[in-house]
């Protein structure tokens, strides 16, 4: 079965504080994708990293990183140097497996907050 | 190059009646995703189409939902007769392929409100 946790449901920073979003998932598939999206206050959900299961490659992108670790099955989102504009809800993903064709499985988000 | 559209933004209707979302994709994409986000149950995939055919509806919660993709730039989503139940935002998402490392984009959303 495909799941994705995400456990911390909210999390409040102040502005300029590092913080890490948590995300652990569960397949049997050697060949996955996990992404990350972010949905602000404005409702719309964004596109922010794919991640394909053989590429354990840390990534950055600005302040954001990504840590990918097969052996716990994690792929935590970290943000360094918070600011207001980060405040959203944050989902993890993991893509279907090869039969089910491209069908997403969405954990439930953790809200983040930065205080200025 | 225009991202998902969806129509209408906003609905208010009373129980009882139908209601039709709207969904067009990113021109190109290949296939299409209905997501229901509600604070209860957050973002659950509704029905999936790829080319045009449904996949995977097993996610529609009752005969009252229906969903078509007449053609590649244009799907709806109906339920018939609305409960207050129902009320959520509504997503539509599109990809460019059928693959599973297609990242989806999501429309603005359809905030429905069934009184």
């Amino acid at each position: 079965a495909q799941k994705v946790t995400q456990a911390q449901t909210e999390i409040s920073v102040v502005e300029k504080e590092d913080v890490t979003l948590d995300c652990v998932y569960e397949t049997r598939d050697t060949t996955y994708y996990l992404f990350w999206y972010k949905q602000p206050p404005s409702g719309e959900l964004v596109f922010l990293i794919r991640r394909n299961s053989f590429d354990e490659q840390n990534e950055i992108s600005g302040r954001y990183s990504w840590n990918f670790q097969k052996s716990t099955s994690s792929f935590n989102f970290t943000i360094t140097a918070s600011q207001v504009v980060d405040s959203a809800v944050y989902f993890c993903a993991l893509s279907g497996a090869p039969d089910t064709g491209n069908q997403f499985y969405f954990g439930t988000g953790t809200s983040l907050t930065v205080i200025p | 190059d225009a991202g998902v559209i969806q129509s209408p933004r906003h609905e208010v209707t009373e129980m009882g009646q139908e209601v039709t979302l709207r969904c067009k994709p990113i021109s190109g994409h290949n296939s299409l995703f209905w997501y229901r986000q509600t604070m209860m149950r957050g973002l659950e995939l509704l029905i999936y189409f790829n080319n045009n055919v449904p996949i995977d509806d097993s996610g529609m919660p009752e005969d009252r939902f229906s969903a078509k993709m007449p053609n590649a730039s244009f799907s709806t989503l109906k339920i018939q007769p609305s409960e207050p139940r129902d009320s959520a935002v509504y997503f539509c998402a599109s990809s460019l392929g059928v693959h599973q490392r297609d990242e989806q984009y999501f429309g603005p959303g359809t905030r429905l409100t069934v009184t």
